[in-house]
């Protein structure tokens, strides 16, 4: 699987979008990009995942470039409780061979009242 | 539907005790994994299972056995508790049997081995 770079912390305002980076410039055609976040304390949820087209649900939207080494997840309104460690996981479609979702550090999203 | 459950969620070990961290699902998923988190690292996958019966390795199995004897249940022994064993120890199922589609996490259980 792709490595993916994340930065280490970001801060955002309550009430404001928050915007998470994820490079991936290894990524093969057949990679699916993947975001998990993980509250203090708790067990990784996840959020979105999307191949190349931009993709939308009720947390999040998913945006990924043109030449897919790279992608942002968007939350339209962040509110306290997404402060978390955001995970960029890039994860190989491929007809059950691949088990493992491979967490690097993340990003730390804290969001400010 | 409770989802992924995991039981206890803190346990206190002496080193060579053995115990029996618990995993269930009521989402009838055919795949089931076990993690442990350790501070400042990721995720590290000690075992999987892809339904009844069948079990596998991930990337770190040693000290660690698994059994799969019903789809809903997924228990992790540690056979005998070592200090390096204390982590964070998370369960997830996914209805793919590769594993690749979402997955669920269970709140996790906080180990601690003297």
């Amino acid at each position: 699987d792709a490595k993916t770079t994340q930065p280490p912390s970001m801060d955002c305002a309550e009430g404001r979008a928050a915007n998470l980076p994820c490079n991936h410039s290894t990524i093969s055609g057949n990679e699916y990009v993947y975001w998990y976040r993980q509250i203090h304390s708790q067990g990784p949820q996840y959020i979105i995942h999307g191949l190349k087209n931009n993709e939308t649900n009720e947390m999040a939207s998913l945006i990924i470039t043109e030449d897919r080494k790279s992608s942002t997840l968007i939350l339209p309104h962040a509110t306290l409780r997404d402060t978390a460690v955001y995970y960029c996981i890039a994860l190989k479609y491929s007809g059950g061979s691949n088990y493992k979702l491979t967490f690097g550090k993340g990003t730390l999203l804290t969001v400010n009242p | 539907n409770a989802g992924v459950t995991q039981t206890p969620k803190f346990q206190v070990l002496k080193t060579g005790q053995s115990m029996t961290l618990q995993c269930a699902q009521d989402m009838n998923h055919e795949y089931m994994s076990w993690y442990r988190q350790d501070p400042g690292m990721g995720l590290r996958l000690i075992h999987y299972s892809v339904g009844a019966g069948i079990t596998d390795q991930g990337e770190v199995p040693n000290g660690y056995n698994v059994s799969r004897s019903t789809t809903e249940d997924f228990p992790l022994r540690l056979l005998s508790a070592a200090p390096s064993q204390t982590s964070v120890y998370f369960c997830a199922s996914s209805r793919d049997r590769g594993g690749q589609e979402t997955q669920y996490f269970g709140p996790g259980t906080r180990l601690l081995v003297l």
